[in-house]
């Protein structure tokens, strides 16, 4: 099983419609979870941290459940702007070093 | 502020030669990271250094790559002899080292490898 898993995709919406995302983790002791965003040919930037009481930016939902070891996010009111890849990444931290594992990624296009 | 910085941008090599990529990573960030990222897969962490120490060289394949970042800032990826497998993108990434909550890592724009 991988450590982290998504659906690639891609997934195909018009403008404005709500998209969500899902990701599997493997390892229960994992500390920390974000979502990461990659423009094609282009480095990943942080989205959002994810957060077990659910974290909201603007058009931007996500949501942790450690019972489940499952991850998501929601997109509300897509823009083409949108149109990327989404990587759901998982923190297994030892003191203050960090260990990020990152999923295939989602394929996210917005049409017209 | 700048951001992580990497060269070159590109590469194409020929299999069996040796290639090396550079990485100055953001002003005061300890930590720093390559990573491997694959046609349509997600950045696979190579090596993790924490100021001029290996924190994490578990999935760094030893007998052909190595990487070192003598001062504990700029850092070198090198790869001898290359594969056709190795074709990549290499990123480099800093940040600020944090007790218990997993930091936020900038990625530099990567270079591009392609082994022919």
């Amino acid at each position: 099983r991988k450590e982290v898993e998504q659906d690639p995709g891609p997934f195909n919406v018009p403008e404005g419609a709500t998209v969500a995302f899902n990701c599997t983790y493997s390892n229960s002791a994992s500390q920390s979870f974000f979502w990461y965003r990659q423009d094609c040919r282009k480095e990943p930037k942080l989205l959002m941290s994810v957060y077990s009481s659910g974290n909201e930016d603007g058009r931007f939902t996500a949501q942790l459940n450690r019972a489940s070891q499952y991850i998501s996010l929601l997109i509300r009111d897509s823009k083409l702007s949108d149109s990327a890849t989404y990587l759901c990444v998982v923190n297994n931290q030892t003191g203050t070093a960090s260990k990020l594992t990152f999923g295939t990624g989602t394929r996210l296009q917005v049409t017209l | 502020e700048a951001g992580v910085a990497q060269s070159p941008r590109y590469k194409i090599i020929e299999k069996r030669q040796s290639v090396a990529f550079w990485c100055n990573p953001i002003s005061g960030h300890a930590t720093l990271y390559w990573y491997q990222q694959i046609l349509g897969q997600g950045p696979k962490l190579l090596i993790q250094f924490q100021n001029n120490g290996v924190v994490d060289d578990s999935q760094l394949p030893k007998d052909r790559f190595s990487a070192e970042r003598l001062k504990g800032v700029d850092s070198t990826l090198k790869i001898q002899p290359a594969k056709l497998e190795d074709s990549a993108v290499y990123l480099c990434a800093s940040s600020l080292p944090r007790q218990g909550v997993g930091e936020t890592q900038y990625f530099g724009p990567g270079t591009r490898l392609l082994v022919l």
